[in-house]
């Protein structure tokens, strides 16, 4: 069975600082996607890693993926507050189907 | 361009009473689903479905009833609901491109309490 692990699962810090999250999943995939999820709001696409080395940036946030070491991590540069949300991980596996595995998702909150 | 939309976006109910959620997708995605948040579980499936007429249950399906009888619809219905069904439902769609799985879109939700 496939597990998918995210830590830290709540990040408080300052504006400014950087961060990262990490995801850890449990047997061989070559397909990851990061969503963001605004309190009270859906899940929103981030980014989609599709092979091993993957990296995909935007903005302040940069994703990469490393198939061998089963680790996807979302790096957070010089955070500001409109950054605050939840960021959940997840994971395609051939035996999963259709069905994504994911994390339990990653609460941020970035202070002034 | 409307992607996925839930109807209604929020739904007051009592216990016992039968309840539909609607889900629509303009994109002609085959696989849909739908999914319970909850704080401290965070998302989980319920059921999902492949194509028309083609459903299967997933992790927590005990309550729901679904049916896909066009492949943009796929309604869920909590036939006699209880207040452990007070929730937030997404619903999601996807597509298959090849041996591989396009990303997932997810619906705005629908916030349902049960009295």
């Amino acid at each position: 069975e496939l597990k998918v692990e995210q830590n830290p699962l709540f990040l408080s810090m300052q504006e400014g600082k950087n961060y990262t999250i990490y995801c850890n999943y449990s047997t061989t995939s070559d397909r990851l996607y990061w969503y963001r999820q605004d309190p009270g709001k859906s899940l929103e696409s981030l980014f989609v890693l599709l092979s091993n080395g993957a990296v995909k940036q935007e903005g302040r946030l940069m994703a990469s993926l490393d198939t061998k070491a089963r680790l996807s991590t979302l790096h957070i540069t010089a955070a500001v507050h409109d950054l605050s949300a939840t960021y959940f991980c997840a994971v395609d596996h051939e035996t999963s189907g259709s069905r994504l595995t994911f994390g339990e998702g990653t609460q941020l909150t970035v202070n002034p | 361009d409307a992607g996925i939309t839930q109807s209604p976006r929020y739904k007051i109910t009592e216990t016992g009473r039968q309840v539909t959620l609607m889900c629509h997708q303009t994109w002609s995605h085959s696989y849909m689903f739908w999914y319970r948040q909850d704080l401290g579980h965070g998302l989980r499936l319920i059921y999902y479905s492949a194509a028309a007429d083609i459903t299967d249950k997933g992790e927590v399906p005990d309550g729901y009833v679904v049916s896909r009888s066009k492949t943009e619809n796929f309604p869920l219905t909590l036939e006699s609901a209880t207040r452990s069904q007070t929730s937030v439902y997404f619903c999601a769609s996807r597509r298959r491109q090849g041996l591989h799985y396009n990303e997932q879109f997810f619906g705005p939700g629908t916030r349902l309490t049960v009295l």
